[in-house]
Parts: C-alpha cells; sequence; structure tokens
C-alpha cells in the first residue's frame, strides 16, 4: 500500500526554466510533508518542508505547495540549475508514531 | 555533532547466505532508527523503524529482520538471502519528531 507517490518517474528541464515536481497521498493524517533530494550511492537530504497547516513554503528556488483537499504537493525549483540533477523523493510525516513515509521517487535531469 | 554511520559500503553475498548490516549513531541519545531499501520503482521504501531499545516496527513482510541491542545501534539481518534482497538499504535517524532526519551513506547489496 503506497500512502505516498510520485506518478512521474522522470523529468528532464532546461536550465533557466522551471522544474515542478508533483506528489500524491491517501493518508490524511500526515502533519508534514518533506521532500529530499538523492544522488546515487548517497543517503537523501533534506530540502525543504510544509505543515499540513500551510499551503506554501519557499526557500529560496525552492518553493513547496500543498493542496490538502487534492491531497497533492509540489516542489518548485526555479531557476532549474544542472546541480538540480538527482532523483528527488517526498515524504510524508505522521507526528503520531513518528514515522517517515517517501514516495517512490522522480528522477530530474536539467538539460544545459 | 551527530553523526551516523554504516557498514559496509558494498556487498555481494550468494543466495542463501547470512546477512548482517549494522548501524550506529553517535552524538546523540534515544535518536528514532530506520532502515530503508531503494528498489527500481519503489522508491524508499521503510523497512523497519525503531523509537527505543528493543522497540521494532515491522513495516513489509520479508526475509528481513531487525534489532536494536544498544540505543544507538541498529542492526539489519537475514538468515538467509534470496535475490530479490539485492538493493541499496539505507539507515536513518531522525529527531524533533521526525522532521529532522538523517541518512547514512547507504550499502550497495548484490544477492548472486
Amino acid at each position: 500500500d503506497q500512502q505516498v507517490k510520485q506518478n512521474s518517474p522522470s523529468l528532464s528541464v532546461q536550465e533557466g526554466r522551471i522544474s515542478i515536481l508533483n506528489c500524491d497521498y491517501t493518508n490524511s493524517m500526515f502533519d508534514y510533508f518533506l521532500w529530499y533530494k538523492k544522488y546515487p550511492a548517497e543517503g537523501p537530504t533534506f530540502l525543504i518542508s510544509i505543515s499540513s497547516i500551510k499551503d506554501k513554503n519557499e526557500d529560496g528556488r525552492f518553493t513547496v505547495f500543498l493542496n490538502k483537499s487534492a491531497k497533492h504537493l509540489s516542489l518548485h525549483i526555479v531557476p532549474s540549475q544542472p546541480g538540480d540533477s538527482a532523483v528527488y523523493f517526498c515524504a510524508a510525516l505522521n507526528f503520531g508514531n513518528e514515522k517517515l513515509t517517501f514516495g517512490t521517487g522522480t528522477r530530474l535531469t536539467i538539460i544545459p | 555533532s551527530q553523526t551516523i554511520h554504516q557498514w559496509p559500503a558494498t556487498l555481494v553475498q550468494p543466495v542463501g547466505s547470512p546477512l548482517s548490516l549494522e548501524c550506529t549513531v553517535e552524538g546523540t541519545s534515544n535518536p528514532n532508527l530506520y532502515w530503508y531499501r531503494q528498489a527500481a520503482g519503489r522508491g524508499l521504501q521503510l523497512l523497519f523503524y525503531s523509537v527505543g531499545i528493543g522497540q521494532i516496527s515491522s513495516e513489509v513482510p520479508q526475509n528481513l529482520s531487525a534489532s536494536r541491542p544498544q540505543d544507538r545501534q541498529f542492526i539489519l539481518s537475514s538468515k538467509k538471502l534470496l535475490l530479490s534482497d539485492s538493493g541499496f538499504y539505507l539507515c536513518a535517524w531522525t529527531r524533533d519528531r521526525g522532521l529532522e532526519a538523517f541518512f547514512g551513506q547507504g550499502t550497495r547489496l548484490t544477492v548472486v
């Protein structure tokens, strides 16, 4: 039962343009949503998060949007840079059991 | 500062052999500990998580087990490996109710 899904396994974007990564979830009890970035053969690193009571959080080039009614969140990266090429995972956190559940990942490739 | 150690980095094991992957955390006490596996099309799948010594929650039925013999030590084991156990295994610890997660460098396991 995949509670957090990223339906696009890969995405290619021209350098300088906007990258939009999407994530859907099924459990309405999640308290926080997070985005992680992962390079090959390394552990994921944290990018940005958003509380379930907010609808937007911005940090530099990264903005996360949350639509609770649609159980959907997205990560916007603008402008996209070659160093952004990586696999991006969204994750959902339940404070009750402190369990961090990850999505299936999207491989982002930035084309110079 | 807190650090997480995971070893070995790569491992090639024959089918039917036992497995033991070790993860230790330094610089913190009573962390929540997690084992994830990254497999193609499945993203980061949560295998086990532990909120304290001897407390292990298993997320998916499988050929693996986990133990937490000490506060900052988390071990992933198998008595007999299957080909399907191949993958990239990640250990993680969290703080602040899971809002901050830190990952090890991962172990690439190939079962032959």
